[in-house]
């Protein structure tokens, strides 16, 4: 049973750039939320997808945008990269509903931004 | 927006309990607390989570003060493999979406 997977695990881009992350849920997961973690924070809570749908968002800008497919994998996109777009963009996924499950967590993707 | 209160760090003798306490004085009456850890550049891993009473797995055992506002992950027998940033959150639920807020949490490290 795969866990969440996320690719690529480790990308430089330059400031301007634009960068698409991609993540696969665990097997039988439909909810997929994204985080954020900076060297020495913890993770910041970007948006999270169901349905196909963005259903919530935390404090980021428009610049963070996403989707999730009919298979319930989702991309993470950043236009006009910034440095402190420098991070590690964590993807989780989850059963939608008020249950009690836990988030399941991939490796993450480490971006560098130049 | 974090809800949780960690020390920053602790220490604790391989084979000992590791004991690490959480302030959640705000947390709200339907507001899930859940324990993550994170070893270096990895994913957090789920450890537990709680809503009032104790709960206890194969990894540690979470104590809830009745009131709420505090808990303590109870690692019983601590390992080298231990060592690790650990998160303790509150799982805030709106319109039946979930979302974590993690706090700076707290390093703990595993002395042989």
């Amino acid at each position: 049973d795969a866990g969440v997977t996320q690719s690529p695990t480790h990308l430089i881009k330059t400031r301007g750039q634009q960068v698409t992350l991609r993540c696969s849920p665990k097997s039988g997961h439909d909810t997929v939320s994204w985080y954020q973690q900076a060297l020495g924070q913890g993770p910041q809570f970007i948006f999270q997808y169901y349905e196909e749908e963005e259903r919530q968002r935390g404090n980021f800008p428009d610049r963070f945008s996403g989707h999730q497919f009919p298979n319930y994998s989702s991309e993470l996109n950043v236009n006009a990269l910034l440095l402190g777009d420098s991070a590690l963009y964590l993807c989780a996924s989850s059963l939608l509903g008020p249950g009690t499950g836990e988030l399941f967590f991939g490796e993450g993707s480490r971006l560098t931004v130049l | 927006d974090a809800k949780t209160t960690q020390p920053p760090s602790m220490d604790c003798a391989e084979g000992r309990a590791a004991n690490l306490p959480c302030n959640h004085s705000t947390i709200s009456g339907n507001e899930y607390v859940y324990w993550y850890r994170q070893i270096h550049s990895q994913g957090p891993q789920y450890i537990i989570h709680g809503l009032k009473n104790n709960e206890t797995n194969e990894m540690a055992s979470l104590i809830i003060t009745e009131d709420r506002k505090s808990s303590t992950l109870i690692l019983p027998h601590a390992t080298l493999r231990d060592t690790a940033v650990y998160y303790c959150i509150v799982r805030v639920l709106i319109q039946g979406a979930q979302k974590l807020v993690f706090g700076q949490g707290t390093r703990l490290t595993i002395n042989p």
